[in-house]
């Protein structure tokens, strides 16, 4: 069962403007984080932002803010005031508590582009 | 924050051949993770790979076809083994670093592509 779903696999937004990246998950464990990724077209990955199940306010990371709806088991990504450079794919994961650590899975990724 | 490595950053290969991917940290860490990302695809998670123990592989993958090895804190290795074209991928290695928080920083990838 899919654990990690993205719907949007690409989003156009205009430079300046605010955009929202669409994540929601599944899990039945009580503790649990939520990550969001960008990966531009060199391939690297780099973390944005987190989010723990048991933080109460939604995390931010300068332009960047996690919309947590914890009943709604959903987990958004807001970018304010889009750059060109926030072209990238990006990618929404769960960390999960697992027999002997834990493990990281990822959604299947929203490609973004940012218009000038 | 931790810087990570790795060896080859891309390489081309036959198939049938082995390659061995090696990943260097520059901070002791506890848990090595290992991932795999397909032409176009997220990531999937090949195993867990923590120092002093056996890695622990994911549904769909065996040590057989990815053997690890992680000699101590802040070195692994993956090899893949009689390769096809199929395994024409990004190889990435990522780590957490112990006891500072939840950030999963990633190496910056191997490029293989299997002819």
């Amino acid at each position: 069962a899919q654990k990690i779903t993205q719907t949007q696999p690409g989003m156009f937004v205009q430079e300046k403007e605010a955009v929202t990246l669409d994540c929601t998950y599944d899990t039945s464990d009580q503790s649990y984080g939520l990550f969001w990724y960008k990966q531009p077209s060199s391939g690297e990955m780099i973390f944005l932002i987190y989010q723990g199940s048991y933080d109460e306010q939604n995390a931010t990371e300068g332009r960047y803010s996690l919309n947590f709806q914890k009943a709604r088991k959903s987990a958004n990504l807001v970018i304010s005031a889009s750059q060109l450079g926030d072209s990238a794919m990006y990618f929404c994961a769960m960390r999960e508590e697992k027999t002997g650590g834990f493990k990281t899975i990822f959604g299947a990724g929203t490609r973004l582009f940012v218009k000038a | 924050s931790a810087v990570i490595s790795q060896k080859p950053s891309r390489d081309i290969c036959q198939r049938g051949t082995s390659l061995t991917i090696q990943c260097q940290v520059d901070s002791q860490v506890t848990m090595m993770f290992w991932y795999r990302q397909q032409p176009g695809q997220s990531l999937t998670l090949i195993a867990t790979a923590n120092q002093g123990s056996e890695a622990t592989y994911e549904s769909g993958f065996v040590i057989d076809k990815f053997p690890i090895s992680r000699p101590n804190l802040t070195f692994s290795t993956l090899t893949v083994s009689n390769m096809s074209p199929e395994d024409s991928s990004i190889y990435l290695c990522s780590v957490r670093l112990a006891d500072l928080g939840y950030e999963q920083y990633f190496g910056p990838g191997t490029r293989l592509t299997v002819t």
